[in-house]
């Protein structure tokens, strides 16, 4: 399969924990890009990450590259209800434009 | 930030004809658009890659025939879904590339269209 792999596949915390998803993918990439979904909704992009990066934070996000172990993990910090959507990732790969995407993790935030 | 978006965002058709769905790149230009197909609860697949004034590039498995793409200008894409049976009933979202600088390696996806097809 052409598809990076995430897990955990569904994750349900309560408000105020944390939350991280794990993204492990196959070819070697330009980027990697997380975005959210809300149910039945388009994506959001939140956070793009370089190969030659290893860390990045944007507000209450942390994502890590480690191109050796071809892995991602995106960690949200105190979680909010609001958070509850599907969260993909998606590899930019070397030499082209087009992105795959992971198989996404579904988080569920209990008020 | 840039916004794209799909028209229709529903479309509920007969088996047998053939539905068009648009791509618009609101505030910037768009040389190469990406359409993928969602099923419930899954993830995203990519159908093809849309060049604006050439031919699409489809990813192995999809039907060229089946999913006519034209990129006609730099700010539209549309997918057609010829003869539509009950199996293309799907979520269609389009995303579109950036353009220059930095923005050209982030995507920008549409709302997404769900197709149903009785």
């Amino acid at each position: 399969s052409q598809q990076g792999e995430e897990d955990p596949q569904a994750l349900s915390i309560q408000e105020g924990e944390n939350a991280t998803m794990n993204c492990s993918y196959k070819t070697s990439i330009n980027n990697l890009q997380w975005y959210r979904q809300n149910s039945g909704r388009g994506l959001v992009h939140l956070i793009l990450i370089r190969s030659n990066e290893r860390e990045k934070h944007s507000g209450r996000l942390r994502v890590t590259l480690d191109t050796s172990k071809k892995s991602s993990s995106l960690l949200i910090t105190a979680s909010r209800a609001a958070d509850t959507a599907s969260y993909f990732c998606a590899t930019g790969r070397s030499g082209t434009y087009k992105y795959i995407f992971g198989t996404g993790t579904r988080l569920k935030v209990l008020a | 930030g840039a916004v794209v978006s799909q028209h229709p965002s529903r479309v509920i058709c007969k088996s047998g004809t053939s539905v068009k769905i648009e791509c618009r790149s609101l505030d910037f230009q768009a040389t190469t658009m990406f359409w993928y197909r969602q099923f419930p609860k899954q993830s995203l697949m990519l159908m093809a890659t849309s060049n604006e004034g050439s031919k699409a590039t489809y990813e192995q498995g999809v039907e060229k025939d089946k999913f006519l793409i034209n990129h006609a200008s730099l700010t539209l894409s549309t997918l057609t879904v010829t003869s539509a049976h009950p199996e293309d009933s799907s979520f269609y979202i389009c995303s579109a590339r950036g353009d220059g600088g930095a923005g050209r390696d982030t995507q920008y996806f549409g709302p997404g269209t769900r197709l149903t097809v009785l």
